[in-house]
């Protein structure tokens, strides 16, 4: 059974208080891992998709990695807009999306 | 571009009554998913579309779950009976292509909350 465990789970920074957002996974054949922003009472809103260890994509402030165990979201001087729940997931040799259950996110300005 | 869009955006329900929850997926997306979100926690699939053809329904939780898609596009989840547990945020994603590993794309969801 694939697994996403996401730490911690919920993180404080202060603004321009750069850190990092873990998620462990075991998955049987990926195909593909993704990290979503999710705001309260909104649907999660796609950020980045990574296929193969080694891989790095960054958007703005953030830059998500990827090895064979785990992936990182890196957030690079925070503002307070980038508080949100951080979801990851991973699509695995059952063609399911398998999510985390998010790090919460709060960035003091 | 128009995004998913889910509605009832709320949906307050007694013990046994029958509901329908709608997706209207992105258009021209093949691919249309359901995911249930509890409190706290992240989705869980519960089932999946190509087309109209429902190739996954391994997540439905019960035989009250129903989900179909008759002419591809729209999509209704239809829960018989709720029950308490049913509670939940219920989320809709759609892809451009068959396959899920193509990026998708979530609706708002709608609220459930059973009495």
């Amino acid at each position: 059974e694939d697994q996403v465990t996401q730490s911690p789970e919920a993180l404080r920074l202060q603004e321009g208080e750069s850190s990092s957002l873990n998620c462990s996974y075991t998955v049987s054949g990926l195909r593909g891992l993704f990290w979503y922003r999710q705001d309260p009472g909104k649907g999660p809103e796609f950020l980045f998709t990574l296929y193969s260890a080694g891989e790095e994509k960054e958007k703005e402030r953030l830059k998500a990695t990827l090895t064979k165990k785990e992936s990182f979201l890196h957030i690079t001087a925070p503002k307070p807009e980038d508080s949100a729940t951080y979801l990851c997931a991973v699509l695995g040799a059952n063609s399911k999306l398998t999510f985390g259950k998010g790090i919460t996110l709060s960035v003091r300005p | 571009g128009a995004g998913v869009s889910q509605s009832p955006r709320y949906k307050v329900a007694k013990r046994g009554q029958d509901v329908a929850l709608r997706c209207d997926p992105i258009s021209g997306h093949v691919s249309l998913f359901w995911y249930q979100q509890a409190l706290g926690q992240g989705p869980e699939f519960l089932t999946y579309f190509q087309n109209e053809a429902q190739l996954d329904k391994s997540g439905l939780p019960s035989d009250r779950f129903f989900a179909e898609r008759p002419e591809g596009s729209v999509s209704t989840l239809k829960i018989q009976r709720t029950q308490q547990e049913d509670s939940a945020v219920y989320l809709c994603a759609s892809s451009l292509a068959g396959g899920p590993q193509e990026t998708q794309y979530f609706g708002p969801g709608t609220r459930l909350l059973v009495l």
